[in-house]
């Protein structure tokens, strides 16, 4: 079955940028997404289209995509940003779509 | 204001049968599609399925057919989620989203409805 492989942990100080990936084979002929997910809340869609934001989204968040590979990245990090990230696309040729298996950012 | 509000948690045994819902509001219900998404305790996020109201046109991931079914009603602009038979493996938060559009993602989510299922 298809899968997105994230880094299960990133952590960065206050201020500085994170940067989570997001790898998956189909990545190069299907669009990807990220989440935010806090504990205990629902996930918020902060990026769709491999790299356009929400409207409500800040512009510290953003994305891009090279080749099989999709990266999360949030400028100026803030303690409001700690939170579970999840990738999530379409299988190439299938129906089903699939989540990657989030990524903790942690802010020091 | 699009909003979709799932049922209360529920606690099962095993065995028993459960379904849960999701009603939508603020837009054209039969027009979006809406999926269902599993998270298992301190687990990540696991795509189930997603149906079309207006028709019922159902998709599974291959992880979850035969295990649930989802349905909707579209005169009450409510999805569900239903289990036959509850596994104490069941026991998870179930999120119900809205599909953006034709694009492959959920643009709006459900708060969740907790299942535990225990002896």
């Amino acid at each position: 079955s298809y899968e997105l492989t994230q880094p299960p942990s990133v952590s960065v100080s206050p201020g500085q940028t994170a940067r989570i990936s997001c790898s998956g084979d189909a990545l190069p002929k299907q669009f990807a997404y990220w989440y935010q997910q806090k504990p205990g809340r629902a996930p918020v869609l902060v990026i769709y289209k491999d790299s356009e934001r929400p409207s409500g989204i800040p512009e510290r968040f953003s994305a891009s995509s090279s080749g099989t590979t999709v990266t999360l990245t949030i400028s100026g990090v803030q303690a409001e940003d700690e939170a579970d990230y999840y990738c999530q696309s379409k299988e190439g040729s299938g129906t089903s779509w699939v989540f990657g298996g989030g990524t903790k950012l942690t802010v020091l | 204001e699009v909003q979709l509000v799932q049922s209360g948690a529920e606690v099962r045994k095993p065995g028993e049968s459960l379904k849960i819902s999701c009603k939508g509001s603020g837009y054209s219900f039969t027009n979006y599609w809406i999926g269902w998404v599993r998270q298992m305790p301190g687990k990540g996020l696991e795509w189930m399925g997603i149906i079309y109201p207006d028709d019922s046109d159902t998709r599974y991931s291959p992880s979850f057919q035969g295990h649930v079914t989802i349905s909707a009603d579209k005169s009450a602009n409510t999805a569900y989620l239903q289990w036959s038979s509850l596994k104490a493996s069941d026991t998870a938060m179930y999120y119900c989203a809205r599909r953006g559009g034709s694009l492959y993602y959920f643009d709006y989510w459900g708060q969740g409805t907790l299942v535990t299922v225990s002896s």
